[in-house]
């Protein structure tokens, strides 16, 4: 498609529940980043594929959270065992190859809850 | 190491004024990339302009206009006669080339936008 797609638009998640973001990247673009906007407006960045390979995985909370971008399928961003402090806006960002510096396309973000 | 910093947390004008919106980056890097973007109450990430670090000059874009100054790396953000519509949270961020960032974009803390009628 044109745009990126993110599901769900809201996750609600009970503390200790799995969550799990989607996002389909525009096709043909071969970048995929993840960011978390937390609930004061702070942007970080969790992790990005080039094609299904991991390219940066610096800003990634190894502990709970697990990303994959495989082939023919939406990437996907997986949070075992929900904390409070994980309610965010999710946005996930999608680039042609070698413009990943100065193209990115957001999608709409998703927002997860965790009560 | 890279960093955006936006000073202003709100600002606050009536409409019709103009304000401008300061955004200071640091980076070691003399390849990279600055960008505006505008998060309205909706939640999206509108993309506003994008310059790199060989262009400073100056850009106009309708009320939008753009500041880029190397000397004190800073990209500031103009809107002139502001309207309710341009209430939002507007965001600096910054992309390195040369450093092993691996193009994640660096963002600034926000600036809350209110235009009040």
């Amino acid at each position: 498609g044109e745009e990126v797609a993110q599901t769900p638009k809201h996750l609600v998640r009970g503390e200790g529940q799995k969550a799990k973001l989607y996002c389909a990247p525009i096709k043909g673009h071969s970048y995929v980043f993840w960011y978390q906007q937390v609930l004061k407006n702070e942007f970080k960045f969790l992790i990005s594929f080039q094609n299904e390979n991991v390219f940066d995985e610096t800003g990634m909370p190894k502990e709970r959270f697990s990303a994959k971008c495989l082939p023919n399928s939406p990437c996907s961003l997986e949070i075992q065992a929900t904390k409070l402090e994980d309610s965010a806006v999710y946005f996930c960002a999608s680039s042609q190859w070698r413009t990943g510096a100065y193209e990115q396309y957001f999608g709409p973000g998703t927002r997860l809850t965790v009560t | 190491a890279q960093k955006v910093t936006q000073a202003q947390t709100e600002i606050s004008v009536v409409e019709k004024e103009d304000v401008t919106l300061d955004c200071v980056y640091e980076t070691r890097d003399t390849t990279y990339y600055l960008f505006w973007y505008k998060q309205p109450p909706s939640g999206e990430l509108v993309f506003l302009i994008r310059r790199n670090s060989f262009d400073e000059q100056n850009e106009i874009s309708g009320r939008y206009s753009w500041n880029f100054q190397k000397s004190t790396s800073s990209f500031n953000f103009t809107i002139t006669a502001s309207q309710v519509v341009d209430s939002a949270v507007y965001f600096c961020a910054l992309s390195e080339v040369q450093s092993d960032s691996n193009y994640q974009l660096i963002w600034g803390a926000g600036t809350k936008l209110i235009i009040k009628p």
